[in-house]
């Protein structure tokens, strides 16, 4: 079946680290990639995409790269800061072959920046 | 701005007392989603519609119903609440139904049945 698979959180970070969330998936044919961004009390924000193969989503000065040889879509930013701390949720919607069009969440990734 | 709207933003509610979480949207996008979210997990699809079209999850309970009367808005009941079902729930809307469709959300009506 389809599902995505995420690092184990909480991470915890300081100001102006780098950051790297590791997200991996499993999914018939070429799915398209999402990662969302969920701030405390808030509803889901979506962050960046990537719709086929080599395809690099970016947004805020977070990017992630699709890469189909290891069907990995892991998110990273240079330089972190406060504002950044959330839950981050890795996110599939499969092909049409592959019978859905839902999308497919991680378990979602906390984040904590500290100054 | 077009958006996503959710009210209330906070429900409490009794277990056992009916409830209803309403959800509008002003993207004029065809498929209105709903999601159970319970804390530190993933939002869940609970149902979605495409246009009048109602499509539920196989694993969602019968006590969860849903009503759109039109574009605009989409309806959650809760029937009969159990303490289970304290969550945040969220709706979402897509211009349509496939690849590329993009999700946009609202945010969320935290839900607590005591």
């Amino acid at each position: 079946g389809n599902s995505v698979t995420q690092m184990e959180g909480p991470v915890t970070l300081s100001e102006e680290a780098f950051l790297t969330i590791n997200c991996t998936y499993t999914a018939t044919g070429y799915p398209s990639l999402f990662w969302y961004v969920q701030y405390p009390g808030e509803g889901l924000q979506l962050l960046l995409k990537a719709t086929k193969a080599d395809d690099k989503g970016s947004n805020k000065g977070f990017e992630a790269t699709y890469r189909k040889e290891t069907t990995s879509f892991h998110l990273e930013k240079g330089s972190v800061q406060v504002s950044d701390s959330a839950v981050y949720f890795c996110a599939l919607t499969p092909t049409p072959q592959g019978g859905s069009e839902k999308l497919v969440f991680g378990k979602g990734t906390k984040l904590t920046v500290n100054p | 701005d077009a958006m996503v709207i959710q009210n209330p933003r906070y429900q409490v509610t009794q277990f056992g007392k009916p409830v209803t979480l309403s959800c509008s949207q002003t993207l004029n996008h065809n498929v209105m989603y709903w999601y159970q979210q319970k804390s530190s997990q993933a939002p869940k699809l609970l149902f979605h519609y495409y246009d009048k079209d109602f499509n539920n999850e196989a694993d969602t309970p019968d006590n969860f119903q849903s009503r759109r009367p039109n574009t605009s808005f989409c309806f959650l009941d809760i029937r009969s609440p159990g303490l289970g079902d304290t969550a945040m729930y969220l709706c979402a809307t897509s211009r349509d139904w496939g690849l590329y469709n993009e999700q946009f959300f609202g945010p969320g009506t935290r839900l607590t049945v005591l």
